[in-house]
């Protein structure tokens, strides 16, 4: 079992939908929580970053984490084309960024 | 954000050859700087963690000879693939973290494609 697990996709929604992405773990451990997006052949880049259990909103973009399920979401509001990527998260036990474990990506495409 | 920037975006070479890639933090000093590969489809894998002024730190099943990393400065990290051979054709990109901030707020470079031929 992969200490993390994400659901390679592809997700497409129209434009304008809600977007839920998931990702589910297993070492109760883990303690920072991240979501990053990558476009086509490019560096990933950080969108949200949660300390511990709760939710946390950056305009469009809300992440939450519950530990107790060892689940965590990102959720999109009134998505948009450029919003199309592939999510990636990534979550640690320790403030250390070589101890940061990558789910494999969700490819979302959002229709126009 | 922070800025990295990676340098070449992408590159292809002979089965052999040796392939430098360069990572820059172009507005703050990185102590510690980070490779990944990353595979089709697939998430990123730590190769090795880049300590400036010192040797790097290899994970499990990264061949140390094969992937040379050098943290010259603070603001520079190269690695150096060498006598590539067509398996090492992948993705490759860096990180780095800020100074002051969480240790898990990674910043990437835009990565390296990498093919070798």
């Amino acid at each position: 079992q992969k200490e993390v697990e994400q659901d390679p996709g592809p997700l497409s929604v129209p434009e304008g939908a809600i977007v839920s992405l998931n990702c589910t773990y297993s070492n109760s451990a883990f303690q920072y929580f991240m979501w990053y997006r990558q476009y086509s052949r490019k560096g990933p880049e950080l969108l949200m970053y949660t300390y511990s259990s709760g939710n946390k909103e950056d305009g469009r973009f809300t992440a939450q984490v519950d530990k107790s399920s060892k689940y965590i979401s990102l959720f999109i509001r009134d998505s948009q084309p450029s919003d199309s990527a592939t999510y990636l998260c990534a979550m640690s036990p320790y403030s250390s960024a070589s101890k940061i474990i990558f789910g494999s990506g969700t490819r979302l495409s959002i229709r126009p | 954000g922070a800025v990295v920037s990676q340098h070449p975006s992408r590159v292809i070479c002979k089965s052999g050859t040796s392939v430098k890639i360069e990572c820059r933090s172009l507005d703050f000093q990185a102590t510690t700087m980070f490779w990944y590969r990353q595979f089709p489809k697939q998430s990123l894998m730590l190769m090795a963690t880049s300590n400036e002024g010192s040797k790097a730190t290899y994970e499990q099943g990264v061949e140390k000879d094969k992937f040379l990393i050098n943290h010259a400065s603070l603001t520079l990290s190269t690695l150096t693939v060498t006598s590539a051979h067509p398996e090492d054709s992948s993705f490759y990109i860096c990180s780095a973290t800020r100074p002051g901030a969480s240790n898990t707020e990674a910043f990437f470079g835009q990565g390296t494609r990498l093919t070798v031929v």
